[in-house]
């Protein structure tokens, strides 16, 4: 069954920190999104990428790398981690911006 | 830019109740529209896709009409079950690149 898969399930870490977040979809799709979830924000895209080595930048890129190394990974880099981006994250992947979208179970992150 | 709007942050309803959440948009384009539903613990997944060819959409007891003239798209059900507690997301295409969120309606059905 087609999946978009993300680990880890739950991440803490040090402010100042580096820390890496992993998607994998085996929908064969060429769209895959990063977004955040926070409490009274919704669903914000960081980073997107249209395929492998394409990366595009979205609504709240400020301290977010990210990185396409296959049709099947994308990866979100936080360098340098601070506690405002302690949030649930949401790996997606599509056929197009205006196909459906599969999203992962998410990745909560802890920057203490 | 492209933007969505959610205002009822939050609804509760009793079992049998009629549900309507209202989403307003605004964009220089006719985008294809979106309402997500997410549920406890889990990723958002797809409810509804209503583009401009067709206006209007049904699934699982839901359906999502889209009003280019008021720029809106209101999501409705006539009789909620508990179930459907959730939280329920407005998105829009944004220009053929990539979906925007709305800030979402949590809806709690009482029983």
């Amino acid at each position: 069954e087609a999946a978009v898969t993300q680990s880890p399930r739950n991440k803490v870490t040090v402010t100042g920190g580096n820390v890496t977040l992993s998607c994998r979809q085996t929908n064969s799709h060429n769209y895959m999104y990063w977004y955040r979830q926070d409490t009274g924000h919704g669903l914000r895209l960081i980073h997107y990428s249209y395929g492998a080595g394409n990366l595009q930048i979205g609504d709240v890129p400020d301290g977010y790398k990210a990185t396409r190394t296959t049709q099947e990974d994308f990866f979100l880099l936080l360098e340098l981690a601070s506690p405002s981006q302690t949030s649930l994250y949401f790996c997606a992947s599509s056929d197009a911006a205006n196909s459906d979208y599969t999203f992962g179970s998410g990745t909560r992150l802890l920057v203490i | 830019g492209d933007s969505v709007t959610q205002m009822q942050g939050q609804v509760t309803l009793s079992e049998d109740d009629f549900l309507f959440i209202n989403c307003t948009y605004s964009t220089t384009w006719y985008p294809t529209l979106f309402w997500y539903v997410q549920y406890p613990g889990e990723g958002p997944q797809l409810l509804l896709k209503v583009t401009t060819a067709n206006n209007k959409g049904i699934s699982r007891g839901f359906e999502a009409t889209y009003d280019k003239g008021t720029t809106s798209f209101h999501l409705q059900k006539a009789s909620v079950q508990e179930s459907d507690s959730a939280v329920y997301y407005c998105v829009l295409e944004c220009s053929g690149t990539y979906q925007r969120f709305g800030t979402g309606t949590k809806l709690q059905v009482v029983p």
